[in-house]
């Protein structure tokens, strides 16, 4: 099963700021990657996929780069509505898996 | 327009089997290169795949839970079930059926399970 470590857990910034978060597979998922946000009480949002294709009608203040076991996703600018938990999900082998999720607070 | 929606208990005792229901519309499971899957999130913790069915009845487990889950689809009902026996007080959380394409992923709502005697 593949492994995925966000880190931060936690990252504290201010509107307007830029956020980077990590995700590290602990084996190559070459680009299947996807990244999501989720609100409390909702299910998850796709904002990325195949590490740094945006989804339809994601901002393009969300980006995301990198391939095999290295990964990010940017938020350059946060919106005051960006303030979520963000996970990582990779789709390359069965079990698909996700991380610990990144929580952006203010 | 796509839409899932699951159905089910909210409150289960433990050693019980929960059997869930997504029932969706917009797409059919008989179309070649389609799945409908179950994602689970306790409170306050990640999400986890637990199942997933193709188009031409393909199925996949999570490795740790494959001897409880069962996953089956009727394609003419549009809908998808997913058992899960002796359930436990950690299988707690809230259940998702989705709908992943290549580039986007549909959801249901989710519905919360509980697991107490």
């Amino acid at each position: 099963e593949v492994v995925l470590t966000q880190s931060p857990a936690t990252l504290s910034l201010s509107p307007g700021e830029r956020a980077t978060l990590s995700c590290r597979a602990s084996q190559t998922v070459s680009d299947y990657l996807v990244w999501y946000q989720q609100k409390p009480g909702q299910a998850p949002r796709l904002l990325i996929y195949d590490a740094s294709n945006r989804a339809t009608g994601i901002p393009v203040r969300f980006s995301g780069s990198g391939s095999g076991t290295d990964f990010t996703l940017t938020i350059s600018g946060l919106d005051p509505e960006d303030f979520a938990v963000y996970y990582c999900q990779q789709r390359f082998n069965w079990p698909f898996t996700f991380g610990g999720g990144t929580k952006v607070e203010i | 327009q796509i839409t899932l929606k699951e159905s089910g208990p909210t409150l289960v005792k433990p050693t019980q089997t929960l059997t869930l229901t997504c029932t969706f519309s917009g797409f059919s499971l008989s179309t070649s290169g389609l799945a409908v899957g179950w994602i689970r999130q306790p409170p306050g913790k990640a999400l986890e795949w637990l199942a997933l069915i193709y188009w031409n009845d393909d199925k996949r487990y999570r490795p740790s839970l494959k001897s409880r889950l069962t996953i089956t689809k009727d394609t003419s009902k549009n809908q998808v079930v997913l058992t899960m026996t002796n359930m436990d007080p950690v299988d707690t959380a809230t259940y998702y059926c989705a709908h992943p394409r290549h580039d986007t992923i549909h959801w249901g709502q989710g519905t919360p399970v509980t697991v107490s005697s």
